[in-house]
């Protein structure tokens, strides 16, 4: 079964500073991998998404991520961020867990938080 | 483009009680719908595919007798949790995909519901 791992419950950035926020996934195929946002109390926005071709990809909101299948990575960046940027990042992959057909399995989430 | 909606946004009731969630997808058709459910600052977890037109498919795990999902037609899906009981408390989110329902198009969210039995 596929896993997605998110190795920073938290993480703390200056506004105007650039960001990393870090994916791993563990898959047997080609994954198809995903970036969303949540803000408090609300639903998932879709950030990105990467399912072939260039192996960069470019978002909303100024966001970008690389796949790195050496690497089992999507990391997701911004070289600038904001303070709207401050919410929950979900990395997620898509693919057959247990019962269910192409369900996201996301990773536990990265809380962002942007100090002034 | 790409809306979902669910409503309620809020819902509070009585152990004992049903309760129905409802997911449209305002502008495409969407033959797959996902119910997710989320667990105060946890991630979210696949609790079951709804299918336009066939019977849900649970994971494992999720009771489904007690969740149970209709997906009548293509732009809506309901969630009806039966007889809830304060541990079925949680953040219900539902998402639709578009793009003819290819597992590499991105899945759209509503903006959950959160629910709450005394």
């Amino acid at each position: 079964a596929q896993s997605v791992t998110q190795p920073d419950i938290h993480i703390t950035v200056s506004e105007g500073a650039s960001l990393e926020l870090r994916c791993n996934y563990s898959y047997g195929a080609t994954p198809y991998l995903f970036w969303y946002v949540q803000s408090p109390g609300q639903g998932l926005q879709l950030l990105l998404k990467y399912f072939s071709g260039d192996t960069l990809v470019q978002g909303i909101k100024g966001f970008e991520a690389e796949f790195k299948r050496s690497q089992s990575s999507f990391n997701l960046r911004k070289p600038s961020v904001h303070w709207s940027d401050a919410a929950e990042y979900f990395c997620a992959v898509v693919g057959n867990s247990g019962g269910g057909a192409d369900g996201l399995t996301f990773g536990k989430g990265t809380h962002l938080i942007i100090q002034p | 483009g790409a809306v979902v909606s669910q409503h309620p946004s809020r819902v509070i009731c009585k152990s004992g009680t049903s309760v129905k969630i409802e997911c449209r997808s305002l502008d495409f058709q969407a033959t797959t719908m996902f119910w997710y459910r989320q667990f105060p600052k946890q991630s979210l977890m696949l609790m079951a595919t709804s299918n336009e037109g066939s019977k849900a498919t649970y994971e494992q795990g999720v009771e489904k007798d007690k969740f149970l999902i209709n997906h009548a037609s293509l732009t809506l899906s309901t969630l009806t949790v039966t007889s809830a009981h304060p541990e079925d408390s949680s953040f219900y989110i539902c998402s639709a995909r578009d793009g003819g329902g290819r597992s590499h198009q991105p899945q759209h969210f509503g903006d959950g519901t959160r629910l709450s039995i005394l």
